[in-house]
């Protein structure tokens, strides 16, 4: 079975503090995403990976950034929190699928870090 | 850019009631096709997915959706739901060429009486 963890299921941060998200996998998939998801909003791409180091942004970066520098692991940054990333965030990863680095595969997701900026 | 519309954000029905739950998206290209369920205090997991082949596919827990690609459709469908089909429902599609994300539809919370 793949198993995608988060570092925290619930977190609780101020206003302007630095955050930093884990997810690792276990599968060897070549590509890991974060997303944010909100009700009534559904998931929302933050940024994804496809290899080590290599990172693109995704529908709603700002104010996020990612670190890739293991295969398994993909950490998301809130660089100074703010009361508005207040949401559940949950990291995913698959297989490329097909050719090249395409990303259409399923994914898999993790459990989600319940984040709460005070 | 691709985007994902689910007809109902809520629906409630009661047990051994027939559901469909509506997917439509916008890209006009080849596409795959999902759909993710996630359950009261689970993980997001997926019940059922088109790449090709047979537009009707078969997932988990009796589950089944119909690709029409000329309605640009994906509906999610299961003949007689249980307490236990209670769940927030996404559609989401990706096109299956190139380098490409996924894009998910806004859920349908699905509530089932016993």
């Amino acid at each position: 079975d793949v198993k995608v963890t988060q570092s925290s299921r619930y977190l609780v941060k101020r206003t302007g503090e630095k955050v930093f998200l884990e997810c690792v996998q276990d599968m060897d998939h070549e590509n890991m995403f974060w997303y944010r998801q909100d009700p009534g909003l559904g998931l929302r791409l933050i940024y994804f990976s496809y290899d080590v180091k290599m990172k693109e942004k995704g529908d709603i970066p700002e104010g996020y950034s990612v670190s890739r520098e293991k295969k398994e692991r993909f950490s998301l940054i809130l660089e100074s929190a703010s009361t508005n990333q207040t949401s559940m965030y949950l990291c995913a990863s698959s297989f490329v699928w097909g050719s090249g680095r395409a990303v259409g595969d399923t994914q898999y997701f993790g459990p989600g870090t319940r984040l709460t900026v005070l | 850019a691709q985007s994902v519309s689910q007809h109902n954000h809520h629906v409630i029905l009661s047990e051994a009631a027939s559901l469909e739950l509506g997917c439509n998206y916008s890209y006009g290209g080849t596409v795959n096709l999902f759909w993710y369920v996630q359950y009261p205090g689970q993980h997001l997991q997926l019940l059922l997915k088109y790449f090709s082949g047979d537009p009707l596919v078969k997932g988990i827990k009796g589950f089944e959706a119909e690709f029409i690609k000329s309605k640009f459709s994906f509906n999610l469908r299961k003949p007689s739901v249980q307490w236990s089909d209670t769940a927030e429902y996404f559609c989401a599609v990706t096109r299956n060429s190139g380098y490409s994300t996924l894009t998910f539809g806004k859920g349908t919370m699905l509530l089932v009486s016993p």
